[in-house]
């Protein structure tokens, strides 16, 4: 299972972009890049998903370079209901995957 | 969109008391579940894979006895906590994915706060 390194925190103004870099140096070739918000006592939320290149859906844009050896989770004008923890999460082929430790956003007024 | 459904989602028992979480895929049939607990500030943790028909996979360090998962129909997988003490306290959350369906995303249930007094 590739291991995922997220900054643990990171802040930002309504109606600001946010750009959240996932590292997975150990990715495999059908592996593939799951993004997860978390509010607190909740389940994650589904995000987007890749396997490369970019995607975009009306939430999210995520962008994987050729290597893929990272992942970036573009958020487009946030707002005060996006403050939560993000999670990047590496999928094998058997549909296995391991938590990191997230990425806590706080968006403020 | 598929939906995974948790129940209860809150639960406070005695101490000795054996607790059951249902985790229920509403629209799609899921011949896996995964089990996780999370602790607060903390990310979530693999307990076990529920496999529907066979024994249920447990981590390292995840005692089978205490945490027995049942995983009875493409549909339904249901964790029981057995004689639960307050160190059992925590957030327990499933997860499925569409197995009829390559490379989909796992949906997660909204969890089970679990509080032992």
């Amino acid at each position: 299972l590739a291991k995922t390194t997220q900054p643990i925190s990171m802040d930002s103004y309504e109606g600001q972009e946010v750009n959240i870099t996932c590292s997975h140096n150990n990715i495999a070739t059908n592996d593939y890049i799951t993004w997860y918000q978390q509010f607190p006592s909740q389940g994650p939320r589904f995000i987007i998903q890749g396997y490369k290149t970019k995607v975009t859906n009306e939430v999210a844009s995520l962008f994987i370079p050729a290597d893929r050896k990272s992942s970036t989770l573009s958020l487009p004008r946030v707002s005060l209901s996006d403050t939560a923890v993000y999670y990047c999460l590496v999928t094998d082929s058997w549909g296995k995957f391991q938590f990191g430790a997230g990425t806590q956003v706080v968006v403020t007024p | 969109g598929a939906v995974v459904s948790q129940h209860p989602s809150w639960v406070i028992c005695k101490s000795g008391t054996s607790v059951k979480i249902e985790c229920r895929s509403l629209d799609f049939q899921a011949t896996t579940m995964f089990w996780y607990r999370q602790f607060p500030k903390q990310s979530l943790m693999l307990m076990a894979t529920s496999n529907e028909g066979s024994k249920a996979t447990y981590e390292q360090g995840v005692e089978k006895d205490k945490f027995l998962i049942n995983h009875a129909s493409l549909t339904l997988s249901t964790l029981t906590v057995t004689s639960a003490h307050p160190e059992d306290s925590s957030f327990y959350i499933c997860s499925a994915r569409d197995q009829g369906l390559s490379n989909q995303p796992q949906h997660f249930g909204d969890g089970t706060r679990l509080s032992i007094l």
